[in-house]
């Protein structure tokens, strides 16, 4: 069964300083994409960064980079020059690649970015 | 473009009462997906449908819960008779197609509370 794993409950994290967010994942299927998702106090869910299983290099976007290690299943998002506004929760999850795909998420990491 | 949109953003209702929330996806997409979040916990798959076929129900909770999608555009969930366990966030996604490449959109959520 497929399973995405977020072992880091909450984060406090300096501003300015680098973030990294973990999560791993658990499938056999060779076919797979992985997303990160910020969801604020507002409640409302952003899609922040992907990365399909066949990329061969790290998905980056902007400040957010993903640094996946396909043998190890790990898929940490990494936040560079955090800032306050970065505080929120942060879901990692996963999407199959046949017609099973529903997205499967982590139990999120809660990140607090310390003035 | 208009994103993903549901409605009602909150609901508060009686044990025993029916609600029926609906999500509005983004033109075109035949993916959508419903999810529930109950405070603090994880983000629950409840159901996948693809155009109006249900792809995969295998997360809705118990027959209490009936989702629809007649001509695959929005999609209704409804719920008779309301729980107390069913309080918690229903999130709404919808998402292009099967490939891998595209990334799920989110509506804001509907806050559901059942007294």
């Amino acid at each position: 069964a497929q399973k995405i794993t977020q072992t880091q409950p909450g984060m406090f994290v300096q501003e300015k300083e680098a973030v990294t967010l973990d999560c791993t994942y658990d499938t056999s299927d060779p076919s797979y994409g992985l997303f990160w998702y910020k969801q604020p106090s507002s409640g409302e869910m952003i899609f922040l960064i992907y990365q399909g299983s066949y990329d061969q290099q790290n998905a980056t976007e902007g400040r957010y980079s993903l640094n996946f290690q396909k043998a190890r299943k790990s898929a940490n998002l990494v936040i560079s020059a955090s800032q306050l506004g970065d505080s929120a929760m942060y879901f990692c999850a996963m999407s199959l690649g046949n017609r099973d795909d529903k997205i499967i998420f982590g139990k999120g990491t809660r990140l607090h970015i310390l003035p | 473009e208009a994103g993903v949109t549901q409605f009602p953003s909150h609901s508060v209702i009686e044990k025993g009462q029916t609600v029926t929330l609906r999500c509005d996806p983004i033109s075109g997409h035949d993916n959508l997906y419903w999810y529930r979040r109950v405070m603090g916990k994880e983000i629950k798959f409840l159901l996948h449908f693809v155009k109006e076929s249900k792809q995969d129900e295998s997360g809705m909770p118990n027959n209490r819960f009936l989702a629809e999608r007649t001509g695959g555009t929005y999609s209704t969930l409804k719920v008779q008779p309301a729980e107390l366990e069913d309080s918690g966030v229903y999130f709404c996604a919808s998402r292009g197609g099967p490939d891998l490449n595209t990334e799920a959109f989110f509506g804001q959520g509907t806050r559901l509370t059942v007294v």
